[in-house]
């Protein structure tokens, strides 16, 4: 069966420091994987996606994540983060070629929480 | 802009009551969603459509219901039938299925109380 696993359901970080929030999947199929951000009351924005081109994938705001294979693993990163950065975090995977067309499949989300 | 606009933001229903969320997109997508999401969970699908006149159910589509007439618009009924309606529900569109890798662009929510 097809999940993914957020490892922390709440990061807390001095503004400046680096973010790190962890993602595991497990898949039978070549998956895609996506992180979106969500802001309180608000719909979910893409940060970035992973589709097989490149291992390492920069995204906007200064983020970036690393496919694993060998790991099953998409953990997202940041070099300094930045007050605005304080949100909800989910991880999400597609699996291509799997019976689930049309269907993604979330983590739990990790609260990220920037401290001045 | 082109985006997914979703209302009302905030919608209170009654016992017995049935309650249609709205959501519209301009961005010329195929396919649409909706999802519920509850506190401290991640969002479970409730039913996609992939094209026009058709849909299909997610993974909690009991007491729900869908149409897709037209391109831009997939309105979802909450029926009387949903006992725990309270939820944010959300609205997403992409290009094409999913399987084609494309990313889900979300409008901002409907927020579904009980009264």
């Amino acid at each position: 069966a097809q999940s993914v696993t957020q490892l922390d359901s709440h990061v807390s970080v001095s503004e400046g420091t680096p973010v790190l929030l962890r993602c595991n999947y497990s898949s039978s199929y070549s998956p895609s994987l996506f992180w979106y951000v969500q802001h309180p009351n608000k719909g979910l924005q893409l940060l970035l996606k992973y589709t097989s081109a490149a291992t390492l994938v920069k995204g906007i705001n200064g983020f970036e994540a690393e496919f694993k294979k060998s790991e099953t693993s998409f953990h997202l990163t940041k070099p300094s983060a930045h007050m605005s950065d304080a949100a909800e975090y989910f991880c999400v995977v597609s699996f291509f070629g799997s019976s689930n067309t049309g269907k993604l499949i979330f983590g739990q989300g990790t609260t990220l929480q920037v401290k001045p | 802009d082109g985006g997914i606009t979703q209302s009302p933001k905030y919608l209170f229903r009654k016992e017995g009551q049935n309650v249609t969320l709205s959501c519209e997109q301009n961005l010329n997508h195929d396919a649409m969603y909706w999802y519920r999401q509850d506190p401290g969970q991640g969002l479970r699908l409730i039913y996609y459509s992939q094209i026009v006149n058709d849909f299909q159910k997610g993974d909690i589509a009991e007491g729900y219901s869908v149409s897709r007439e037209k391109k831009e618009s997939f309105p979802l009924t909450v029926t009387s039938a949903q006992k725990n309606p309270t939820a944010f529900y959300l609205c997403a569109s992409s290009s094409r299925q999913v399987i084609d890798n494309q990313p889900q662009h979300f409008g901002d929510g409907t927020r579904l109380s009980i009264l």
